[in-house]
């Protein structure tokens, strides 16, 4: 089992709508969450942290779950420009690899 | 300000060639890392650096080295190619060094070199 999981996609959606993912993560040492975004054969930039009370960024919505070990990202209002693969990242102080990151989840935003 | 220089965008070698994938950043961060990238997997760390001389192995370390004589550069070395290689490269920088705990730490990424082995 990946130690961060992710729903691979891809999200088909219309402009206008609202959509959102979910990240797994099995180690519970695991500390400090991120997502990153990554646009077709480009560099992973990172969109946002995840607060443990949750934390909203214009459209962007993150949520952190630690009792059933899960991260959100809620995109209102979807853009064509929103059309990337989301990355789950999750950050462990036990480990030298510091972070590991999901496989990802594809967003196509149609007109 | 270039951030993180990858050299070569593109690369294609036979297996059992050697070549050396360049990074290079100028924003003096202590923190260097090489990622690899393939299809269904997430990013996965090959070596990482935490300051000028100190370097250490990721997750997948096997078939490659690394050295870092400068904060600037971080060069990947493949010694004998092999096809299980081909993926897309990623060097990415932070500013702490020792104190990089992937807290709160924004990664810079290079553009990526996408490389094949045949």
């Amino acid at each position: 089992r990946k130690e961060v999981e992710q729903d691979p996609g891809p999200f088909n959606v219309p402009e206008g709508a609202t959509v959102a993912f979910n990240c797994t993560y099995s180690n519970s040492a695991s500390q400090s969450f991120f997502w990153y975004r990554q646009d077709c054969r480009k560099e992973p930039k990172l969109l946002m942290s995840v607060y443990s009370s949750g934390n909203e960024d214009g459209r962007f919505t993150a949520q952190l779950n630690r009792a059933s070990q899960y991260i959100s990202l809620l995109i209102r209002d979807s853009k064509l420009s929103d059309s990337a693969t989301y990355l789950c990242v999750v950050s462990r102080m036990d480990s030298s690899y510091k972070l590991i990151f999901g496989s990802g989840t594809r967003l196509l935003v149609r007109p | 300000n270039a951030g993180v220089t990858q050299t070569p965008k593109f690369q294609v070698l036979k297996t059992g060639q050697s070549m050396t994938l360049q990074c290079a950043q100028d924003m003096n961060h202590e923190y260097m890392s090489w990622y690899r990238q393939d299809p269904g997997m997430g990013l996965r760390l090959i070596h990482y650096s935490v300051g000028a001389g100190i370097t250490d192995q990721g997750e997948v370390p096997n078939g490659y080295n690394v050295s870092r004589s400068t904060t600037e550069d971080f060069p990947l070395r493949l010694l004998s190619a092999a096809p299980s290689q081909t993926s897309v490269y990623f060097c990415a920088s932070s500013p702490q060094g020792a104190a990089f705990n992937g807290a709160n730490e924004k990664l810079f990424f290079g553009s990526g070199t996408q490389l094949s082995v045949l």
